[in-house]
């Protein structure tokens, strides 16, 4: 199916394992983000690539890594989980593209993976 | 303090009703303002994107911005059962990453 998707959709484990969160786009979008969901903080920037290859840090980068060999795909890992990154973690992407008052863009987002750090 | 505020509710109305939701903001540089709907265990959708000040309208949907104040709304006219999400406005500046307000939980009862 086109679009994004991310798995696992659930997701538990224990303190001190090494999780990955895989997401998949077929858009060939050149942006990709990642997001965890909290509540009453919103959705908080992890991490986003520009193209493959290119990572930079969003707002709450501690304890994840990412990595991006392939435009279509966008994995994040919990090296060493703990109980605070318990949450919904959310893929996005998006393309820029000029349009009336500026470069415009879109994020797409996945249906989002829930973890439980136990 | 937090770049992007939002009332979190829970808001609760009748069907039929105008619905108003609200973001206050502190960094002038954001110029970009966008509305998303998530409905629970989905995704965000975006809803609505402006760009400059004024009003956008789509549908049963309105965007507001007005950027000498840094305050956004988005009105629902005739809300119905189907709007009950939860709304959260994104703003942008000249970099590529959205700042996310918390959200606003809206319940529409029928």
């Amino acid at each position: 199916d086109a679009g994004i998707t991310q798995s696992p959709r659930y997701k538990i484990t224990e303190t001190g394992r090494q999780v990955t969160l895989m997401c998949h786009q077929t858009w060939s979008h050149s942006y990709m983000f990642w997001y965890r969901q909290d509540l009453g903080h919103g959705l908080r920037l992890i991490y986003y690539s520009a193209a493959a290859d290119i990572t930079d840090k969003g707002e709450v980068p501690d304890g994840y890594v990412v990595s991006r060999s392939k435009t279509e795909n966008f994995p994040l890992t919990l090296e060493s989980a703990t109980r605070s990154q318990t949450s919904v973690y959310f893929c996005a992407s998006s393309e820029f593209f000029l349009a009336g008052g500026g470069a415009k863009n879109i994020q797409y987002f996945g249906a989002g993976t829930r973890l439980s750090v136990l | 303090q937090k770049e992007v505020e939002q009332d979190p509710g829970p808001l609760s109305v009748p069907e039929g009703a105008i619905v108003s939701l609200n973001c206050t903001y502190s960094n002038s540089a954001f110029q970009y303002f966008m509305w998303y709907r998530q409905y629970s265990r989905k995704g965000p959708e975006l809803l609505m994107y402006t760009y400059s000040s004024g009003n956008k309208e789509d549908g049963r949907f309105t965007a507001q911005v007005d950027k000498s104040s840094k305050y956004i709304s988005l009105f629902i006219r005739d809300s119905q059962p189907s709007d009950s999400a939860t709304y959260l406005c994104a703003l942008r500046g000249s970099a590529r990453q959205l700042t996310f307000g918390s959200g606003t939980q809206l319940t529409v009862l029928p």
